[in-house]
């Protein structure tokens, strides 16, 4: 059965850091992998989707890096912003089912 | 209306009640997926419809009763449910299953009295 962990389960970091996110699963038989953002009491927005033969994807400030092998990505965000600020979410694609870590809740202070 | 939409977005009954939950999207998408997000819990797939069909059932009580009459409405039947079913319910849809990006609605919060 896939697993999914996600480390830390929160942080704190002021304006314009970068950051890298962490995921961990357990079963590399994956399809794919994706990262969502959640915001408080919302539905979840797609940032990134890493097909199991890709290394990784990049969109604007966001770069999401996968390595089957191991079982683990990131999600790097570079120059952080107060906007950035949400619920982290990574999900490992298998047959029919996305398996969700319990998220990364990032708070940006300006 | 764009993306995927989900009525109501909030949804107090008692556990004698009978509701429904509906999704519809307007992505032209062939999958939808029904989710559960409890408090302190990662989310949790609940049902996959493939072109109408349904393809997944993990394990849901049957106090839940998905339908899809089409593949841009998707439709969740409330029956009886406990105070522990209290948790935000959230509907997605993809191109295909497997490959594809999956993209969410707002949810509905729902509570179980």
């Amino acid at each position: 059965k896939q697993e999914v962990t996600q480390i830390p389960a929160a942080l704190s970091v002021p304006e314009g850091e970068n950051l890298v996110l962490n995921c961990s699963f357990t079963d590399s038989a994956i399809y794919n992998l994706q990262w969502f953002r959640q915001d408080p009491g919302k539905g979840l927005t797609s940032l990134l989707l890493i097909q199991s033969s890709q290394r990784e994807q990049t969109s604007g400030r966001l770069n999401a890096s996968l390595d089957k092998s191991s079982g683990r990505s990131t999600l790097y965000i570079a120059a952080s912003q107060p906007g950035d600020s949400a619920t982290y979410l990574c999900a490992v694609g298998g047959f029919q089912k996305l398996v969700f870590g319990t998220g990364t809740r990032l708070l940006v202070s300006p | 209306e764009t993306g995927v939409t989900q009525t109501p977005r909030h949804l107090v009954m008692g556990m004698t009640n009978k509701k429904s939950l509906k999704c519809e999207q307007h992505l032209g998408h062939n999958a939808m997926y029904w989710y559960k997000q409890s408090a302190k819990k990662p989310l949790e797939l609940m049902f996959v419809y493939n072109f109408k069909e349904q393809t997944e059932n993990n394990s849901v009580p049957s106090r839940f009763s998905p339908e899809c009459p089409n593949s841009s409405h998707l439709f969740l039947h409330l029956h009886t449910l406990q105070p522990e079913d209290s948790a935000l319910y959230l509907c997605a849809s993809s191109q295909a299953v497997n490959m594809d990006t999956q993209y969410f609605g707002p949810g509905t919060r729902l509570t179980v009295l």
